[in-house]
């Protein structure tokens, strides 16, 4: 079965500072696709990033970054010097290659509140 | 840019009511989803299609039925609304590939509220 964790329901910071979110993942795939979404108050989900299974290598994005670590079944994700845009409520999200019709996994949802 | 775009951004229905949710994407994209959002659970697969008229149950179909008659359009059925139904609903889209690396684009949503 394929599982998706984001234990951190609620995260505050005041802006300017870095926060890290977590993402943990269960499967059994040796192939498989990791996602992240932002959805601000708007409501639309924002594609982020996505990552393969075959690469480790962290990614950076501006003021984001992630860090994909096999090992740990962990897909995190920072964002340095937080702005008061960056308030959403920020999802991980999984695929398995051979997931039917390429359905998604959704953890439960990080949501963030940076404050000025 | 991929643009989804669903019917209604909010939505009030009565108990018993047969609701129509619609979503259309422009990008010519094979894969169309409909999830629900509800808090402390992430989203969950309602319905997928892969191709006109084609259809697949997701994790929760019960109370729910789907119809794809176009490409570009996907419709969510509520049968006979209930409470238990009022949530946030989203649509996605996403192009078929062999190399199995679509990223699904979403709508806005729809927030439907049953009473």
């Amino acid at each position: 079965a394929q599982k998706v964790t984001q234990a951190q329901t609620e995260i505050s910071v005041v802006e300017k500072e870095d926060v890290t979110l977590d993402c943990v993942y269960e499967t059994r795939d040796t192939t498989y696709y990791l996602f992240w979404y932002k959805q601000p108050p708007s409501g639309e989900l924002v594609f982020l990033i996505r990552r393969n299974s075959f690469d480790e290598q962290n990614e950076i994005s501006g003021r984001y970054s992630w860090n994909f670590q096999k090992s740990t079944s962990s897909f995190n994700f920072t964002i340095t010097a937080s702005q008061v845009v960056d308030s959403a409520v920020y999802f991980c999200a999984l695929r398995g290659l051979y997931n039917q019709g390429g359905k998604l996994i959704f953890g439960q949802g990080t949501e963030l509140s940076v404050k000025p | 840019d991929v643009k989804v775009t669903q019917s209604s951004r909010y939505l009030v229905k009565r108990t018993g009511e047969k609701v129509f949710l619609e979503c259309v994407q422009d990008m010519d994209h094979e894969n169309m989803f409909w999830y629900r959002q509800d808090p402390g659970l992430g989203l969950r697969l309602i319905y997928f299609s892969y191709d006109v008229k084609m259809k697949e149950k997701g994790d929760i179909p019960e109370g729910y039925s789907v119809s794809r008659e176009k490409k570009e359009r996907f419709s969510l059925i509520l049968e006979s609304a209930s409470t238990n139904q009022t949530s946030m609903y989203l649509c996605a889209s996403s192009k078929r590939t062999s190399a199995h690396t679509d990223t699904q684009y979403f709508g806005p949503g729809t927030r439907l509220t049953v009473l």
